[in-house]
């Protein structure tokens, strides 16, 4: 039974689309966040939810909307998509803020721009 | 401005020997270090944590030290199994700031 599930796993888009991801955790956390893994590595953080309401919202560009419908889910809606959004996105919960027990991670979804 | 460095991209080690992965930090007022593991195609692992009230925090082959004064973690694995073999991340956070910021990973091979 998948702690942190995203759909859909691979995504290949043109430039121009909009797209969502979805993310669903049945763990009972009451955070959740969008990460992103750009080529070179690095996992940076995009926006943290507690409890439907958003927390952090770092410099990421207004086409990238989150929206969290309860608790157990933060979805992600990319509008206009450009090549260099080209990335792994990862979701992520936490009891908190995860100081114990870090985060649980989904295992990503791979968003190639064409 | 990379708060979080990690300067080795990978390390090899021998099956039964002790793998030690570091961590470098800029910023003294995080409070909190997690390292995870990554294997490909999936989402991080929580490994082990430690506050900055420690220095040291075990838990079976995996033990992280913390050096405050350097601002610097490390981790250590031992025996390192050929499961071990994944990308490594730390991750440092601040209470106030609610997040954690990672790091760019390190590539652990171990050999049979």
């Amino acid at each position: 039974d998948t702690a942190v599930s995203q759909t859909p796993k691979y995504l290949v888009t043109q430039m121009g689309n909009d797209k969502s991801i979805k993310c669903e955790q049945n763990l009972g956390h009451d955070t959740m966040y969008w990460y992103k893994q750009d080529s070179k590595k690095f996992l940076k953080i995009m926006f943290s939810y507690n409890n439907k309401e958003l927390i952090i919202n770092e410099t990421v560009p207004n086409r990238f909307s989150p929206k969290s419908p309860d608790k157990a889910h933060l979805n992600l809606h990319i509008n206009s998509l450009e090549l260099g959004d080209s990335a792994v996105y990862f979701c992520a919960s936490s009891r908190g803020q995860g100081r114990n027990y870090g985060y649980t991670f989904g295992s990503g979804t791979r968003l190639t721009v064409v | 401005d990379q708060q979080v460095k990690q300067n080795s991209p990978s390390l090899s080690v021998q099956e039964g020997r002790i793998s030690i992965l570091n961590c470098d930090y800029t910023n003294s007022m995080f409070d909190y270090f997690l390292w995870y593991k990554k294997y490909p195609a999936e989402g991080p692992t929580f490994l082990i944590s430690i506050s900055s009230i420690k220095d040291k925090n075990e838990d079976g082959r995996f033990t992280v030290f913390l050096n405050k004064s350097a601002k610097h973690l490390s981790l250590h694995i031992v025996p390192s199994q050929p499961g071990d073999s994944a990308v490594y991340f730390c991750a440092v956070a601040n209470t106030n700031a609610g997040k954690s910021t990672f790091g760019d990973g390190t590539t652990l091979t171990v050999k049979p």
